[in-house]
């Protein structure tokens, strides 16, 4: 089975602070993801990696940015928190083969900034 | 650009019961199709997907999908609901670059 880990399922932050949310994948995906879920707005994509030191911006890039050193592991960062950055964040990867090939999802992150 | 549309917030319905989720899609191109459910402080699941082919899809969990090209639908079913059937539905269309545009997803209540 593909497990995808993060290395937090809650956090709480405050305003102004650097975070890190980590993300681990264990099936040699090419293909990283990360989103934010909110209530009625389903999830959004802030950034995608195909690739080691790969990076693409999704649809909500702003106040992010991201890592890929290796390929198993992909990074989310919030260079200044702010409140409005309060959400769940779900990692997700995939092979890059086919543009069908399905996502697979971490537990999510839950964070707070206060 | 591609978009999805979830019209239902949440959907009742009572165990035993048949269970429909709505989706529609705005694409451009052969649209691929997704579902996921998300069950409470959980991650998002895998459930079915369309790629092309037959226009009813078998999925995860004993849930299935039809492809309505002409209606742009895509509405998630399930003959018999269980209350374990209780989450958050998600449907999801691909865009160039492997990359997916979620709804803003459905929450079903199976009532014992």
């Amino acid at each position: 089975d593909v497990k995808v880990t993060q290395s937090s399922r809650y956090l709480v932050k405050r305003t102004g602070e650097k975070v890190f949310l980590e993300c681990v994948q264990d099936m040699d995906h090419e293909n990283m993801f990360w989103y934010r879920q909110d209530p009625g707005l389903g999830l959004r994509l802030i950034y995608f990696s195909y690739d080691v030191k790969m990076k693409e911006k999704g649809d909500i890039p702003e106040g992010y940015s991201v890592s890929r050193e290796k390929k198993e592991r992909f990074s989310l960062i919030l260079e200044s928190a702010s409140t409005n950055q309060t959400s769940m964040y779900l990692c997700a990867s995939s092979f890059a083969g086919a543009s069908t090939d399905t996502q697979y999802f971490g537990p999510g992150t839950r964070l707070t900034v206060l | 650009a591609q978009s999805v549309a979830q019209p239902e917030d949440q959907v009742n319905v009572a165990e035993g019961n048949p269970l429909t989720v709505k989706c529609t899609y705005s694409v451009s191109g052969n649209p691929y199709l997704f579902w996921y459910v998300q069950y409470p402080n959980r991650g998002l699941q895998f459930l079915l997907k369309y790629i092309t082919g037959d226009n009813l899809v078998k999925g995860s969990y004993g849930f299935e999908a039809e492809f309505n090209k002409s209606q742009t639908s895509f509405h998630l079913k399930k003959p018999s609901a269980l209350v374990s059937d209780s989450a958050l539905y998600f449907c999801a269309v691909r865009k160039a670059g492997n990359k997916l545009t979620f709804g803003g997803g459905t929450r079903v209540l199976v009532k014992p």
